[in-house]
C-alpha cells in the first residue's frame, strides 16, 4: 500500500519561501508511469492543484502559481518537494501531496500539513 | 479554466438513505475525465470514482458515478455511518485540473 507523508515548517513569514517534502513509502517513486503532485486547500475554500513532477524531473504547474513554484524529485530518497516563494497570507492552506495517474487523477494522498503564513 | 460547481452544499440524510450529489462543469469535460473523492477531516482524501463512472480499487459498489459533458452525478445507494464526509469532484480533461467546492453529507 502506497503511503505519502508531507513534512516541513508549519509557519512561514511573509515574503519568504515555503518548503515542503513528501516522502513516499510502500513503493518506489520511480516505478510505474506516475506523476507526483502538490495540491492545497485554504481554510473554507476548495482544493487547488499546484503542480506536479515526473521522476525524470519534468514538471507542470498551475499558471496561477507558476512563477513562484518549484517542484523537484529525489528518487534516491523516494521524495519529492515543493518550494513556493514570495508567500503571502493568501498562501496559508493545508498542503497535500498525491500520486498523480498520468491521465490526471489522484489515487493516493497524504494527510496534509497546515502551513500558516504570518509574521 | 473549467469551473466545477457542486450542489447541494450540504446534504442532510439518515443512514440507509440514498445520496445524490451533483457536479456541473462550466464547459464540457473531455473524455469524461472526471473523478470523485471522499474526504474526512484530518485524513487523506480517498479516490472513489475516475473516468466519471469507474470505481477505484476497493470502493464498495454502493458508490456509483454517472454523467458526461457538463453534468455528473455521484450516487451513494444506501448511506453507511462511515460515508458521512465531504465529497469533491475533479476534472482532469484540461489543464489546469480543477476541483469543485465540495458537498458535505451530514447525518440528519
Amino acid at each position: 500500500q502506497v503511503q505519502l507523508q508531507e513534512s516541513g515548517p508549519g509557519l512561514v513569514k511573509p515574503s519568504q519561501t515555503l518548503s515542503l517534502t513528501c516522502t513516499v513509502s510502500g513503493g518506489s517513486i520511480s516505478s510505474g508511469s506516475y506523476y507526483w503532485s502538490w495540491i492545497r486547500q485554504p481554510a473554507g475554500k476548495g482544493l487547488e492543484w499546484i503542480g506536479r513532477v515526473y521522476t525524470t524531473g519534468s514538471t507542470n504547474s498551475n499558471p496561477s502559481l507558476k512563477s513562484r513554484v518549484t517542484i523537484s524529485v529525489d528518487t534516491s530518497k523516494n521524495q519529492f518537494s515543493l518550494r513556493l516563494n514570495s508567500v503571502t497570507a493568501a498562501d496559508t492552506a493545508v498542503y497535500y501531496c498525491a500520486r498523480d495517474r498520468s491521465s490526471g487523477y489522484y489515487d493516493y494522498w497524504g494527510q496534509g500539513t497546515l502551513v500558516t503564513v504570518s509574521s | 479554466e473549467i469551473v466545477l460547481t457542486q450542489s447541494p452544499g450540504t446534504l442532510s440524510l439518515s443512514p440507509g438513505e440514498r445520496a445524490t450529489l451533483s457536479c456541473r462543469a462550466s464547459q464540457s469535460v473531455s473524455s469524461s475525465y472526471l473523478a470523485w473523492y471522499q474526504h474526512k477531516s484530518g485524513q487523506a482524501p480517498r479516490l472513489l470514482i475516475y473516468a466519471a463512472s469507474s470505481r477505484a480499487t476497493g470502493i464498495p459498489d454502493r458508490f456509483s458515478g454517472s454523467g458526461s459533458g457538463t453534468d455528473f452525478t455521484l450516487t451513494i445507494s444506501r448511506l453507511e455511518p462511515e460515508d458521512f464526509a465531504v465529497y469533491y469532484c475533479q476534472q482532469y480533461g484540461s489543464s489546469p485540473r480543477t476541483f469543485g467546492q465540495g458537498t458535505k453529507v451530514e447525518i440528519k
